[in-house]
């Protein structure tokens, strides 16, 4: 199986950009797609990222996601930060030959 | 509107079993796959199963394999996820979510039931 890790935490200003990592270790970043939640505290997951780069209807355009084949990595980009941005991010991706799920471990994003 | 609601949750002894439900509304429950994600209070999330259209197709992830089972009854629009051999370490909150494009992503997720497992 395969690994994704993310940055514990991350903060920025209200109005900056932060961009949040999640590298996959064994295999390939682009062999199934990436997708990112977002969770706030109290509240169940929700989707803000999907199929690395497209966004669900009723999110933002400050958000959006990108893959880099080069580093193995995804990452979740958030401009024009905004308090109600401050969550946790979690990014996740499968594994067709065994149908298994990962997520990455998280990450708290601190808008101060 | 989608909606997705958990339930069975409780306090269960170590070893005991449990069943969980989600009962489904707002969608055409038999055209999508589902899946069981969990997360330990102030902890990450946690696959733990997922199932699709018509359960041909189960994934288990490899800390339940053995122990869980997923199934869904579409002409009830239900999902379950069967518990037994239950461990401390199972205790969580576990999430019902719809699946979306394919097998790897859900775009809707329930509120949650809590599974605590303490003698």
């Amino acid at each position: 199986n395969f690994m994704l890790t993310q940055p514990h935490s991350v903060s920025e200003s209200p109005g900056k950009t932060v961009t949040i990592s999640c590298t996959r270790s064994g295999g390939n970043i682009a062999t199934n797609y990436v997708q990112w939640y977002q969770q706030r505290p109290g509240s169940a997951p929700t989707n803000v990222i999907y199929e690395d780069d497209q966004r669900p209807s009723g999110v933002p355009d400050r958000f959006s996601g990108s893959i880099d084949r080069s580093s193995n990595s995804a990452s979740l980009t958030i401009s024009g930060l905004k308090t109600e941005d401050e969550a946790d991010y979690y990014c996740q991706s499968y594994d067709m030959s065994d149908l298994n799920w990962v997520f990455g471990g998280g990450t708290k994003l601190t808008v101060l | 509107e989608v909606q997705l609601v958990e339930s069975g949750g409780g306090l269960v002894q170590p070893g005991r079993s449990l069943r969980l439900s989600c009962a489904a509304s707002g969608f055409t429950f038999d055209d999508y796959g589902m899946h069981w994600v969990r997360q330990v209070p102030g902890k990450g999330l946690e696959w733990v199963s997922g199932i699709n259209w018509n359960s041909v197709n189960i994934g288990y992830a490899d800390s339940v394999q053995g122990r869980f089972t997923v199934s869904r009854d579409n002409g009830k629009n239900s999902l379950y996820l069967e518990m037994n051999s239950l461990r401390l370490e199972d205790t969580a909150l576990y999430y019902c979510a719809k699946g979306s494009r394919g097998w790897g992503q859900v775009d809707h997720w329930g509120q949650g039931t809590l599974v605590t497992v303490s003698a």
